[in-house]
């Protein structure tokens, strides 16, 4: 199936560092959304960002819709050990009503 | 406030038997989804509803697998006759608005 494609693939940091992903597409969509998947549980839903430019914070998270519309960035302040777990990016809308994920990043956060 | 409930959570069985998942939606959500997640293929999309009719099952691997929405609150995903192949997380989500979904906690399925 098609993914979006994320980066980095997985991070390794140290707890109160600052963290930045990103995901790009080549179609453009309407609506990109943020979520955190920890082992053995489903992805929950961290920031859903719903115009071009929009530039919205949930805490610590900060998130951008990019201004093509083909990309999106999620960036964690002063990162703490509960960070850790696997990103997904998502967006939906434009060529597809579905809702198309990322390959995901793997933050690791050393206390 | 109740999640998205499914179960079992955890689920093996051999191969030929069938399988059924379960899933509560969120109260008051207008749409339902079934992804399954692999580590090679991601979280795939196979099924949504949309006030209890399918709306999109394109991505139902085969005619192995179905599922229903006999009401608003409760939808099963069916697989029969199972195949080691079909192991794997499966989700349900369900959304108010198509696009911003929450997810349930999966129902891992290992199929021998």
């Amino acid at each position: 199936g098609q993914q979006l494609n994320q980066s980095p693939q997985s991070m390794f940091i140290q707890e109160g560092e600052d963290v930045s992903m990103n995901c790009t597409s080549s179609s453009i969509f309407n609506t990109w959304l943020w979520y955190k998947q920890d082992p053995g549980e489903g992805p929950v839903l961290l920031i859903a960002l719903y115009k071009a430019g929009e530039l919205t914070s949930n805490g610590r998270l900060t998130a951008q819709f990019g201004i093509t519309r083909k990309d999106s960035f999620l960036n964690i302040s002063a990162s703490i050990p509960s960070d850790v777990g696997i990103y997904f990016c998502a967006g939906y809308g434009g060529a597809t009503n579905k809702l198309i994920f990322g390959t995901g990043t793997l933050l690791a956060v050393q206390p | 406030d109740a999640g998205v409930i499914q179960s079992p959570r955890h689920e093996v069985t051999e191969m030929g038997q069938e399988v059924t998942l379960r899933c509560k939606p969120i109260s008051g959500h207008d749409y339902l989804f079934w992804y399954r997640q692999t580590m090679m293929r991601g979280l795939e999309l196979l099924i949504y509803f949309n006030n209890n009719v399918p709306i999109d099952d394109s991505g139902m691997p085969e005619d192995r697998f179905s599922a229903k929405m006999p009401n608003a609150s409760f939808s099963t995903l069916k697989i029969q006759p199972s195949e080691p192949r079909d192991s794997a997380v499966y989700f349900c989500a369900s959304s108010f608005t198509e696009e911003t979904q929450y997810f349930g906690p999966g129902t891992r399925l290992l199929v021998l």
